[in-house]
Order: C-alpha cells, then structure tokens, then sequence
C-alpha cells in the first residue's frame, strides 16, 4: 500500500515561499498522479494541483500564478511551491495520491499545518 | 469552473436514523463526483466513487446516487462512529470540492 509523508517547515513569513515536499513509499510513482490539497483552519477542502510522474501538470486556476509543483522520481518525491503567501494560506497542507480512473484522491499524507505569519 | 453545493452545512440525527446529504454542481458533470469522510485531525476518505460504487471495505449502509447535477449521499443507519465531515468532489472539469457536510449525534 503506497503511504505518504509531507514534510517542510510550519511558519512561514508574508510574501516569502511556502516550500513542501511529499515522500511516497511502497509503491512506484508512474502509477498514480500526485496531488497538493489543502484545509484552512475549520474550513473545507481546496484542491490545489497535481503533477504525472512525466512532469505534466494541472493547477487549481485560482492559486495558478502562485503554485509550482515539481517532481524527482529517483528520489519518491514531489513538492510544492507556493509564493507570495499571506495568512489566507494558513492551512493544513496534505499530499495525496490521485486517481485518473475514478477521479478520486487516496492514500493520502497525515497533513501538515503551514501557519504564515511574521 | 465547475461550483459544488453542499447541503445541508451541518446536521444532527439519533443513531440509528437515516441521513441524506446533497451536492449540486454547477454544470452536467455526469457521474464523475466522489464522497468522502474526514474525522477531526483526520485525512478525508474515500467513500463512494463514480457517484454511486462504494470503495473496497466501506460499510454498506453508505451509498450514493445521482447524474448530471444533482448527487445524494446516504447512512442508511446512523453509528456513532460515523460522526464527520463529508465532501464531495467532482472530477469532471478539474476538481472541486464541496463544501461539506458536519453530522452530529443528536
């Protein structure tokens, strides 16, 4: 069963880049895509963008002037860039895997809280 | 952009009652709309695929119907352990969520 980790810090200040990076194990990244999610605190789920282990990608057009999301196979990994932050992007950060089959998102990483403040 | 609504934002009911959750998107979207569940501190989960086919080792007593527009999401019999928030996601143009749906014991 694939699981997966994100890691990276938990503060970051306005205007600089938030920089997170998932680590996949127990299975090979050619099969799913790989998705960036997020949560503000006590809000909903927004779908932030995903990439195919071709580099090939697609980014939620709301956040797309802002995000970049990368991926190095030979490591189990990809991350995510999202630049200019303000504390509207203060949010639990998960990494999941993406389906193209039936469009859904699972396993998913345990999340990580990014609170953006000075 | 596809918009999914989500109603209602939060309901109580008793164990054993039935519950129903509705989602409307914005345009057709066929049957590409998934359910999750997310318990507090939780990721979400994965419930129902494809509008209606419920994932590998998911009681029975959730399921889901609907095309086009309008989804339903149901618990047949409310359990105490299925206090959450629910979304659901379409997947036909992009992906969005809606916005959820907390259930309560009543």
């Amino acid at each position: 069963q694939v699981q997966l980790q994100e890691s990276g810090p938990g503060l970051v200040r306005p205007s600089e880049t938030l920089s997170l990076t998932c680590t996949v194990s127990g299975g090979s990244m050619s099969t799913y895509y790989w998705s960036w999610i997020r949560q503000p605190p006590g809000k909903g789920l927004d779908w932030i963008g995903y990439i195919y282990y071709s580099g090939s990608t697609n980014y939620n057009p709301s956040l797309k002037s802002r995000v970049t999301i990368s991926i190095d196979t030979s490591k189990n990994q990809f991350s995510l860039k999202l630049s200019s932050v303000t504390a509207a992007d203060t949010a639990v950060y998960y990494c999941a895997s993406y389906n193209w089959n039936d469009g859904a998102f699972g396993p998913w990483g345990q999340g990580t809280l990014v609170t953006v403040s000075s | 952009d596809i918009q999914m609504t989500q109603s209602p934002s939060s309901l109580s009911a008793s164990v054993g009652d039935r519950v129903t959750i509705t989602c409307q998107a914005s345009q057709d979207i066929n049957n590409y709309l998934n359910w999750y569940q997310q318990k507090p501190g939780k990721a979400p989960k994965l419930l129902i695929y494809d509008a209606s086919n419920l994932e590998t080792g998911v009681p029975s007593r959730f399921s889901g119907s609907g095309s086009g527009t309008d989804f339903t999401f149901t618990i047949s019999s409310l359990q105490p352990e299925d206090i959450a928030t629910y979304y659901c996601q379409q997947c036909a143009n992009l992906l969005t969520f809606g916005g959820g749906t907390k259930v309560e014991i009543k």
